[in-house]
């Protein structure tokens, strides 16, 4: 499967400062999600966005979908040193329920 | 919130054995579950896509003899990564997909490491 584009590829901010990554795309989607994945761990779920939506909340985290320009992006606000792990988008291009993983952004957040 | 575990969590073999590797559905039937394989710093690949009672889909350039996939049930789904060498040392991921909830829910992912 052909991976979608995250960037940056890491980042590194402090403790307070937001933290914004960005996912694009190339072919239409049923929906988007994120993931975060803490390292050598699984992935949590963090949210969805469906195709006819152009922003979601979920407490620290705002997701926006701009389907014209195949790109989403994902806000984290007030960042923790507990938000540090990698976050992955991933597209439902309705194949069968399969999903497509974006490289990732490597987030750091120093304390 | 819905389940999945993976067993075992880390498995060291030798090379030349095959290891057997189970996804879980714990609290719900999943009639799609799918394989990924991720190497360090990198984002999850999908090998195949497992249906219940029928035979997996194998993504491009994953070799089926290789990476056995049985899913006899609807809350079990089973790779078996068959002759192991050093090169398939990875980290393995399944997810379930939960009809009507347009989720896949993933596993806590198994480190293979091949000696």
């Amino acid at each position: 499967s052909q991976q979608g584009e995250e960037d940056p590829q890491a980042l590194s901010i402090q403790e307070g400062e937001n933290a914004t990554m960005n996912c694009s795309y190339k072919t239409s989607i049923n929906n988007l999600q994120w993931y975060r994945q803490n390292s050598g761990r699984g992935l949590v779920h963090l949210i969805l966005i469906r195709s006819n939506e152009r922003e979601k909340h979920s407490g620290r985290l705002r997701v926006t979908l701009d389907t014209s320009k195949k790109s989403s992006s994902l806000l984290i606000t007030a960042s923790r040193a507990a938000d540090t792990a990698s976050y992955f988008c991933a597209t439902d291009h309705n194949a069968g329920n399969m999903l497509t993983f974006g490289g990732g952004t490597r987030l750091m957040v120093k304390p | 919130g819905a389940v999945v575990s993976q067993h075992p969590s880390r498995v060291i073999c030798k090379s030349g054995t095959s290891v057997k590797i189970e996804c879980r559905s714990l609290d719900f039937q999943a009639t799609t579950m799918f394989w990924y394989r991720q190497f360090p710093k990198q984002s999850l690949m999908l090998m195949a896509t497992s249906n219940e009672g029928s035979k997996a889909t194998y993504e491009q350039g994953v070799e089926k003899d290789k990476f056995l996939i049985n899913h006899a049930s609807l809350t079990l789904s089973t790779l078996t990564v068959t002759s192991a060498h050093p090169e398939d040392s990875s980290f393995y991921i399944c997810s379930a997909y939960r009809d009507l909830a347009y989720e896949q829910y993933f596993g806590p992912g198994t480190r293979l490491t091949v000696t």
